[in-house]
């Protein structure tokens, strides 16, 4: 079976700019959640959206959206970014909210 | 979600037991105690949970105090492949959510 798949796994942008990140879950999960890992330090929680509803959101300013589908496929958006978004996007999956997450190998966001 | 404390870094010899400790004194009587692990470049892969007994699978041991104040992951034989940042969490489970919060982490530093 596939595993959490993100697209795309780099990405570079410039400051201003908008960027969508996508991330599949594995089939049958229907919770996903998403994180930003600066280097150095621990993933931050962003957001977790459960049946296509948000059911949590970290302290990340309102620049930053998701959404999920109804096949449970999600996406998150940074608006105007800043040279301080430059960072590791993970993306997680779970079968419900409160179970042991499956991560992504994440999408390398570079804002210059 | 309960904060956790762990040491900076360790080191383990190839083949010997590595104990990795982790203090969440603030944890309450539903959060579960999770262990993660990040390989360079990679997303966080699950290893283990337990709420109270001991738990041990093909992976690791988990060893939680009486008082749940603390617990113990044990990797019986590392090998370099278990070089990796070990993370432990105690999630935060509310309104049909799970907040994650990852701190630094253990960095386990496997020596041939």
């Amino acid at each position: 079976d596939a595993g959490v798949t993100q697209s795309p796994t780099h990405l570079i942008k410039t400051r201003g700019q908008h960027v969508t990140l996508r991330c599949s879950p594995i089939s049958g999960h229907k919770s996903v959640s998403w994180y930003q890992q600066v280097l150095g330090q621990g993933p931050q929680f962003i957001f977790q959206y459960y049946e296509k509803e948000e059911r949590g959101r970290g302290n990340f300013p309102d620049r930053f959206s998701a959404r999920q589908f109804p096949n449970y496929s999600s996406e998150l958006n940074v608006n105007a970014l800043l040279l301080g978004d430059s960072a590791l996007y993970l993306c997680a999956s779970s079968g419900l909210a409160n179970e042991k997450l499956f991560f992504g190998s994440g999408t390398q966001l570079s804002v210059l | 979600d309960a904060k956790t404390t762990q040491p900076t870094s360790m080191d383990c010899a190839e083949g010997r037991a590595a104990n990795l400790p982790c203090n969440h004194s603030t944890i309450s009587g539903n959060e579960y105690v999770y262990w993660y692990r990040q390989i360079h470049s990679q997303g966080p892969q699950y290893i283990i949970h337990g709420l109270k007994n001991n738990e041990t699978n093909e992976m690791a041991s988990l060893i939680i105090t009486e008082d749940r104040k603390s617990s113990t992951l044990i990797l019986p034989h590392a090998t370099l492949r278990d070089t990796a940042v070990y993370y432990c969490i105690a999630p935060l489970n509310s309104g049909g959510y799970q907040k994650v919060t990852f701190g630094t982490g253990t960095k386990l530093q496997v020596i041939p």
